[in-house]
């Protein structure tokens, strides 16, 4: 399979803490981006990141990449109890437009 | 901004049958759409890739006589699910692509009884 990995599988922090989560993926790329996804829900796009970027912010979201180790890690700082849902990493790889995702991480942020 | 709807958002059917699922760019022309498929507590899977005016093409393992892509018109894409098992139970979801973004729609989530 080339779906990314992401760990850790599931996080529970409380409120006000940061989240971080990391990415792994297999193939040479154009971008990655993250998502987010309530329970039963579709996707929301949170931060699309080159892959001549190193670091990209947005918010409370902070994004990084090594294309040389091919991972990512997206920071949720001060984090909500709204903050809670799946978080994806996606690749677009290079010559593919489609989206390779990641297992995902599923955050908790308890109150 | 650019949406992307689906209809229906949930859909039941009973073995055997068919179902089909409209994908639609409401305010943008889309080339190429995807569609993908989640299963519970997994992540997005693609499944094909919609070219308009052109055959679908599908990922490994999917089978193109089960899951007919149809992409006639720029702003449509539909996905029908042939002869549907409980084993196709999934949320279904498309995206259509502008530029170098993909828009995602919200979902169809399926049951097969």
């Amino acid at each position: 399979s080339q779906q990314g990995e992401e760990d850790p599988q599931a996080l529970s922090i409380q409120e006000g803490e940061n989240a971080t989560m990391n990415c792994s993926y297999k193939t040479s790329i154009n971008n990655l981006q993250w998502y987010r996804q309530n329970s039963g829900r579709g996707l929301v796009h949170l931060i699309l990141i080159r892959s001549n970027e190193r670091e990209k912010h947005s918010g409370r979201l902070r994004v990084t990449l090594d294309t040389s180790k091919k991972s990512s890690s997206l920071l949720i700082t001060a984090s909500r109890a709204a903050d809670t849902a799946s978080y994806f990493c996606a690749t677009e790889g290079t010559g593919r437009r489609a989206l390779t995702f990641g297992s995902g991480t599923r955050l908790q942020v308890q109150p | 901004g650019a949406v992307v709807s689906q209809h229906p958002s949930r859909v039941i059917c009973k073995s055997g049958t068919s179902v089909k699922i409209e994908c639609r760019s409401l305010d943008f022309q889309a080339t190429t759409m995807f569609w993908y498929r989640q299963f519970p507590k997994q992540s997005l899977m693609l499944m094909a890739t919609s070219n308009e005016g052109s055959k679908a093409t599908y990922e490994q393992g999917v089978e193109k006589d089960k899951f007919l892509i149809n992409h006639a018109s720029l702003t449509l894409s539909t996905l029908t699910v042939t002869s549907a098992h409980p084993e196709d139970s999934s949320f279904y979801i498309c995206s259509a692509a502008r530029n170098n973004e993909q828009f995602f729609g919200p979902g169809t989530r399926l049951t097969v009884l």
